[in-house]
């Protein structure tokens, strides 16, 4: 099982839906947890930081299961400006167990 | 506030060749990362930097070497370039290691 998986997508979703994404992870004893969103060809930027607690930010909203180790993003009324490749980012405690996902490519349609 | 700047943006190099890759944060950032981007992959650390001083391995360090020139500065060099490392370089920074990442905007590197 790879450490973090995301689904590649493209999840193609017309302007105004409701669109989640999913992201596993395998080290229980993961630490912290980010959403980034990269546009193509330019460089990740961080959505949010995800919390036990869950936290929303505007249109999204970033969940935290544990007990299933995985993260979720949600993001309401889909704008074209969302447009992009979303990354899932998780630490396991150390400089170099920092994992990144492949991404989840979304394409916002008119 | 610049964050953190690469230099250059785009290189072509030919095999063989080498080069470097410029890093600078003035976030004030005790750690520094460098690393690549393939397609269909995700981001894979290539070498990092806890601290001022200090430099270690990442998951795919072959055929790189870095150098923390003090606090701001984390520079990548390719000793010899070979069409492998064709890819993109992104460095970013952490204050603290469960803190988010800040990147930089990528060199395009390109070796033929």
């Amino acid at each position: 099982r790879k450490e973090v998986e995301q689904d590649p997508g493209p999840f193609n979703v017309p302007e105004g839906a409701t669109v989640a994404f999913n992201c596993t992870y395998s080290n229980s004893a993961s630490q912290s947890f980010f959403w980034y969103r990269q546009d193509c060809r330019k460089e990740p930027k961080l959505l949010m930081s995800v919390y036990s607690s869950g936290n929303e930010d505007g249109r999204f909203t970033a969940q935290l299961n544990r007990a299933s180790q995985y993260i979720s993003l949600l993001i309401r009324d889909s704008k074209l400006s969302d447009s992009a490749t979303y990354l899932c980012v998780v630490n396991s405690g150390g400089y170099q167990k920092v994992t990144f996902g492949i991404g989840t490519k979304l394409q916002v349609i008119p | 506030n610049a964050g953190v700047t690469q230099t250059p943006k785009f290189q072509v190099l030919k095999t063989g060749q080498s080069m470097t890759l410029q890093c600078a944060q003035d976030m004030n950032h005790n750690s520094m990362y460098w690393y690549r981007q393939d397609p269909g992959m995700g981001l894979r650390l290539i070498y990092y930097s806890a601290s001022e001083g200090t430099t270690d391995k990442g998951e795919v360090p072959n055929g790189y070497n870095v150098s923390r020139l003090n606090k701001r500065e984390f520079s990548l060099r390719l000793e010899s370039a070979a069409p492998s490392q064709t890819s993109v370089y992104f460095c970013a920074s952490t204050g603290q290691v469960n803190q988010p990442q800040h990147f930089g905007d990528g060199t395009r590197l390109s070796i033929l």
